[in-house]
């Protein structure tokens, strides 16, 4: 069966340090997205991507970059992690002609 | 702009109550609209959707209808059980190549025995 996965599911790092967190998709979708999920914020979206070498900003991306040089992986890292970068990500792929978003099962980051 | 507006939470009922979650929207056109639920420690995953105005979504004994003249697609349940207690999101989406979902700030519903 098709998944998308992410890794680590649990990271705590410090303040300052760059992190790297992995997402890997066997959909075969072009379209791909990181969100963030904070109490009273819902999900926000970080970054995306709708195919190979394409990124975007999303409406809180400031101190995150993603990269898509294949169409299965779209990592999302923090060059220099700060504490209100505590929280859980989730990465999606999306079906082209729906839009229905398939998640993967998130990522929780603790920055100290 | 597009946006999507939920009922603010928590939602607590009793088992085999009647739940509603209301959700409206802003948009212009015809966006697909979806209900994704969020259960404890897990990721999203879609409970129902509905891709035209009238068309009734259902799964797992929740239903929502696409109302196009109220800008509505409120999720109902006769009769929720405990293993429903989760996060509700509402979205929608043009689909195509090049558009997103949008989300709802979801709406927690527990239900207690």
């Amino acid at each position: 069966d098709a998944e998308i996965t992410q890794s680590p599911r649990h990271k705590i790092t410090e303040t300052g340090r760059q992190v790297t967190l992995a997402c890997h998709q066997t959909w075969n979708h072009n379209n791909m997205f990181w969100y963030r999920q904070d109490l009273g914020h819902g999900l926000r979206l970080i970054h995306y991507s709708y195919g190979v070498q394409d990124t975007n900003k999303g409406e809180v991306s400031d101190g995150y970059s993603v990269s898509r040089s294949n169409t299965e992986d779209l990592p999302l890292t923090l060059e220099s992690a700060a504490s209100s970068q505590t929280s859980v990500y989730f990465c999606a792929s999306s079906e082209l002609s729906t839009g229905e978003l398939f998640f993967g099962e998130g990522s929780r980051l603790t920055v100290l | 702009g597009n946006s999507v507006t939920q009922m603010e939470g928590p939602v607590t009922l009793s088992e085999e109550a009647f739940l509603t979650i209301n959700c409206t929207y802003t948009a212009t056109g015809y966006p697909s609209l979806f209900w994704y639920v969020q259960y404890p420690g897990e990721g999203l995953q879609l409970l129902l959707k509905a891709t035209k105005a009238d068309d009734k979504g259902s799964n797992k004994g929740f239903e929502a209808t696409y109302r196009k003249e109220t800008t509505s697609f409120h999720l109902e349940k006769g009769s929720v059980q405990v293993s429903d207690s989760a996060v509700y999101f509402c979205a929608l989406t043009y689909g195509g190549a090049t558009n997103k979902l949008i989300f709802g700030t979801g709406t927690l519903l527990a239900v207690q025995p």
